[in-house]
């Protein structure tokens, strides 16, 4: 099961974009790289998902090298309620999901 | 989208009781749930696996006579805390698998916070 290697925390303005890197060195050719958001004492809401190249949705952009050993989470133009927890989960299933510790994004006004 | 309603939300029980959590899809049909425990300022891990009309599969370490889940239905999982302790005070998250195209996607409950006195 690949595991994976987050920023554990970063900050940001209001306004501007914000790119978080995650490391799944071991991910393999069946697994998928999925995107959590997940604000305090609630469940993690998914962002997005991808497996390889560029993946864009209405609230974010996932950005796959062609060697898929790392991957990026762009949120453009974050807001103050953008602040929370993103977890990077690596998996060819829902049942391989290993959640590691995540990285806590703080928006300032 | 798809909606996981969990049950309830809060709550606060005494020493050596009982406590039930409820995770229900309300839209769609799981046959597949899981149950995961956060602790503060940790990432979630993993309890269970769910599986309706059959026994659940537990997560290394973790007890299966303390922590009884039932899929009963495609709708419905549960998961008792029995003779909680103050050590089982947690946040406590399901999740269910919702076919979509070829794949799957996670939706989660709201988590229940569980502190026992």
């Amino acid at each position: 099961l690949a595991k994976t290697t987050q920023p554990i925390s970063m900050d940001s303005y209001e306004g501007q974009e914000v790119n978080i890197t995650c490391s799944h060195n071991n991910i393999a050719t069946n697994d998928y790289i999925t995107w959590y958001q997940q604000f305090p004492s609630q469940g993690p809401r998914f962002i997005i998902q991808g497996y390889k190249t560029k993946v864009t949705n209405e609230v974010a952009s996932l950005f796959i090298p062609a060697d898929r050993k790392s991957s990026t989470l762009s949120l453009p133009r974050v807001s103050l309620s953008d602040t929370a927890v993103y977890y990077c989960l690596v998996g060819e299933s829902n049942y391989q999901l290993i959640w590691g510790a995540g990285t806590k994004l703080i928006i300032k006004p | 989208g798809a909606v996981v309603s969990q049950h309830p939300s809060w709550v606060i029980c005494k020493s050596g009781t009982s406590v039930k959590i409820e995770c229900r899809s309300l839209d769609f049909q799981a046959t597949t749930m899981f149950w995961y425990r956060q602790f503060p300022k940790q990432s979630l891990m993993l309890m269970a696996t769910s599986n309706e009309g059959s026994k659940a599969t537990y997560e290394q370490g973790v007890e299966k006579d303390k922590f009884l889940i039932n899929h009963a239905s495609l709708t419905l999982s549960t998961l008792t805390v029995t003779s909680a302790h103050p050590e089982d005070s947690s946040f406590y998250i399901c999740s269910a698998t919702r076919r979509q195209g070829a794949g799957e996607k996670l939706f989660f409950g709201s988590g229940t916070q569980l502190s026992v006195l």
